[in-house]
């Protein structure tokens, strides 16, 4: 059935370094979402890719659709404390699949 | 403000007292739909509605109960509560011309004892 892998599980970093959350999908995927979630919120949408190959930038973060439509990154640069949370990719056919999520702790 | 409204936001209850979680949105979407998130297992999806009166299974339905009788609510229920069902629920909506955006309620934290 229709699966977002997502990996890696958990990141720790030092503030300022760069994190990178990746997103498998065995199928074609029609579109990704990304959400941040912040420890005790409520998840928040930060963008959708449709495109193959689409690249889209939020200031310090980059999201990227591959080519086949069957991968998905998010990119933060230069990382801050403020980014601290979880990120998760979100694929929609008749119903939503989510990635299993990738914890972000930045060291200040 | 465009917002889903969850509650009772943190409620501690005992096994087998029937519960009902309110959720509202005020942005006219016809989907919606209830999401449990535990440790390690990420967010799974108990049951949508796709519009009024339309409500299907999710990944993990057992023991919930919803329904959609306007377009606006779709209340989760818990008939009989047990301790395994001790979780943070979201209710969410989006609407198909937004991409089906997901917007999420604040969350309630559920505790059975």
């Amino acid at each position: 059935g229709q699966q977002v892998m997502q990996i890696p599980q958990y990141q720790h970093v030092q503030e300022g370094e760069d994190f990178t959350t990746y997103c498998n999908s065995s199928t074609t995927l029609s579109n990704i979402q990304w959400y941040k979630q912040r420890p005790g919120g409520h998840p928040v949408f930060l963008i959708q890719l449709v495109k193959s190959g689409e690249v889209k930038k939020q200031k310090r973060l980059t999201f990227q659709f591959g080519e086949a439509k069957k991968n998905s990154s998010l990119h933060i640069t230069a990382t801050q404390t403020t980014d601290v949370g979880t990120y998760f990719c979100v694929y929609n056919f008749n119903k939503f699949y989510f990635g299993s999520g990738t914890k972000l702790n930045v060291k200040p | 403000e465009a917002q889903v409204t969850q509650n009772p936001r943190y409620l501690i209850t005992v096994t087998g007292k029937k519960l009902t979680v309110t959720c509202s949105q005020n942005m006219n979407h016809e989907y919606m739909s209830w999401y449990r998130q535990d440790p390690g297992l990420g967010l799974r999806q108990i049951y949508y509605s796709m519009n009024v009166e339309a409500t299907d299974k999710g990944d993990v339905p057992e023991g919930y109960k919803v329904s959609r009788k306007e377009k606006r609510n779709f209340p989760l229920i818990l008939e009989s509560p047990s301790p395994n069902q001790t979780s943070l629920y979201f209710c969410a909506s989006s609407l198909k011309e937004q991409g089906y955006t997901i917007y999420f309620g604040e969350g309630s934290w559920l505790t059975v004892v």
